[in-house]
């Protein structure tokens, strides 16, 4: 059975400029989140999609969005990239109700410069 | 507040030895989920374990072993007889069905290293 994945690995962008970010869930999986890891903030909770729905957000600005689609695919996007926005961007992918178990995705490492 | 405290930053220990991961929570919902994560140089975080507030019994899993204790909200990992494998950065998570979906806490993490 595939894990998740996550493309692309590695980016480097400019300040200013804009992200996607996907992930590919394990099949049959309808769940994903997005988290942020960085030294300074550990590891944070962006949204959580379910059925194409966001069902959960965390404390992130407006410039982070996601979207889910019909084949549980998600994909994340940054506007306006800030030198902050360096991360590592993980996504989790679970079978559906609360407290299963999250499988992660390699990440992307996100550089902004 | 931080809802899933991991007090010890990094442990060294030298292989062959036992080692034990703290890892406290705080939570008001009487139904929670607990969990941990191996994160290797990779990236990837790797399940270990999941537990329900309604599950208190102990488990192993061969080296590993995971002591849950409601009365002191702590959910802690052992590792058996260490190895240079088990190098990596350790997590505890924590899902609260207050809210909906599967949202997680995680703590600060425990970087472990082996020594040979």
């Amino acid at each position: 059975k595939a894990g998740v994945t996550q493309t692309p690995r590695y980016l480097i962008k400019t300040r200013g400029q804009q992200v996607t970010l996907s992930c590919s869930p394990i099949s049959g999986h309808r769940s994903v989140s997005w988290y942020q890891q960085t030294p300074g903030q550990g590891l944070q909770f962006l949204f959580e999609y379910f059925s194409e729905t966001q069902r959960n957000k965390g404390n992130f600005p407006g410039r982070f969005s996601g979207r889910q689609f019909s084949n549980s695919r998600s994909e994340m996007n940054v506007s306006t990239l800030e030198l902050g926005d360096s991360a590592l961007y993980l996504c989790a992918s679970s079978l559906a109700g609360q407290g299963t178990e999250a499988f992660f995705g390699q990440g992307t490492r996100l550089t902004v410069v | 507040a931080q809802k899933v405290t991991q007090a010890q930053t990094e442990i060294s220990v030298v292989e062959k030895e036992d080692v034990t991961l703290d890892c406290v929570y705080e939570t008001r919902d009487t139904t929670y989920y607990l969990f941990w994560y191996k994160q290797p140089p990779s990236g990837e975080l790797v399940f270990l374990i999941r537990r329900n507030s309604f599950d208190e019994q102990n488990e192993i899993s061969g080296r590993y072993s995971w002591n849950f204790q409601k009365s002191t909200s702590s959910f802690n990992f052992t590792i058996t007889a260490s190895q240079v494998v088990d190098s990596a950065v350790y997590f505890c998570a924590l899902s609260e069905a207050l809210y909906t979906g599967n949202q997680f806490y995680f703590g600060t993490g425990t970087s472990l290293t082996v020594i040979p």
